[in-house]
């Protein structure tokens, strides 16, 4: 695959439902990124995973919200007991290089659209 | 939270004109970026300009940077249709936080025939 690539690209939850999103970087690519973006927003930061350590989860709004990269490739990004406010586009990034290599670009997926009803 | 704001909020010009954007931010950076989202897509990178340039140019865009103001353009020339998008710029801190990106609010841009 040439970029990185999310799924579902919508998600509709009821309030209270558990939900994992998927993240596929580009092949090789030794960061990755999970950012929140809310309607009308700029993207906020929520995790930060270098192969398949999480150097920097400080941007994860609650206890609810749990990202894993066991492997160092996928990524998923679970919500549990899913709450009206998390409605929101869900982007993946993912570099090449890892943390200190500050112009390393990211690219971004197409992002899961997540509605909580 | 969202490093800073963007200006204006939304901009709409005819095809052929220059648009320009505006980001303004809070603290000291590594680099600044720009990207592009049109809608049902991802985030596209545009172009970055590090702390210690003043400008820089790729294609029909033009970047400035102003550190001692903290804020930075983005001059889009001869626009197009396709250019139609929205605008996000972003900065990389010098904090412990990696090469987390701090993105600002957006500008719309509606490019018309």
């Amino acid at each position: 695959g040439a970029g990185v690539s999310q799924s579902p690209r919508y998600k509709v939850a009821k309030r209270g439902q558990d939900v994992a999103l998927r993240c596929d970087p580009i092949s090789g690519h030794v960061s990755l990124f999970w950012y929140q973006q809310a309607l009308g927003q700029g993207p906020e930061f929520l995790t930060y995973f270098q192969n398949e350590a999480q150097l920097d989860k400080s941007g994860l709004p609650s206890d609810r919200f749990f990202a894993e990269r066991p492997e160092g490739s996928v990524s998923t990004l679970k919500i549990q007991r899913t709450q009206q406010e998390d409605s929101a586009v869900y982007l993946c990034a993912s570099s090449f290089l890892g943390s200190g290599v500050a112009a390393d670009t990211q690219y971004f997926g197409p992002g899961t659209r997540l509605t909580v009803l | 939270s969202q490093q800073g704001e963007e200006d204006p909020q939304a901009l709409s010009i005819q095809e052929g004109e220059n648009a320009t954007m505006n980001c303004s931010y809070k603290t000291s950076i590594n680099n600044l970026q720009w990207y592009r989202q049109n809608s049902g897509r991802g985030l596209v990178h545009l172009i970055l300009i590090r702390s210690n340039e003043r400008e820089k140019h790729s294609g029909r865009l033009r970047v400035t940077l102003d550190t001692s103001k903290k804020s930075s353009s983005l001059l889009i020339t001869a626009s197009r249709a396709a250019d139609t998008a929205s605008y996000f710029c972003a900065t990389l801190g010098f904090t412990g936080g990696g090469n987390k990106l701090t993105f600002g609010t957006g500008t719309q841009l509606k490019v018309e025939l």
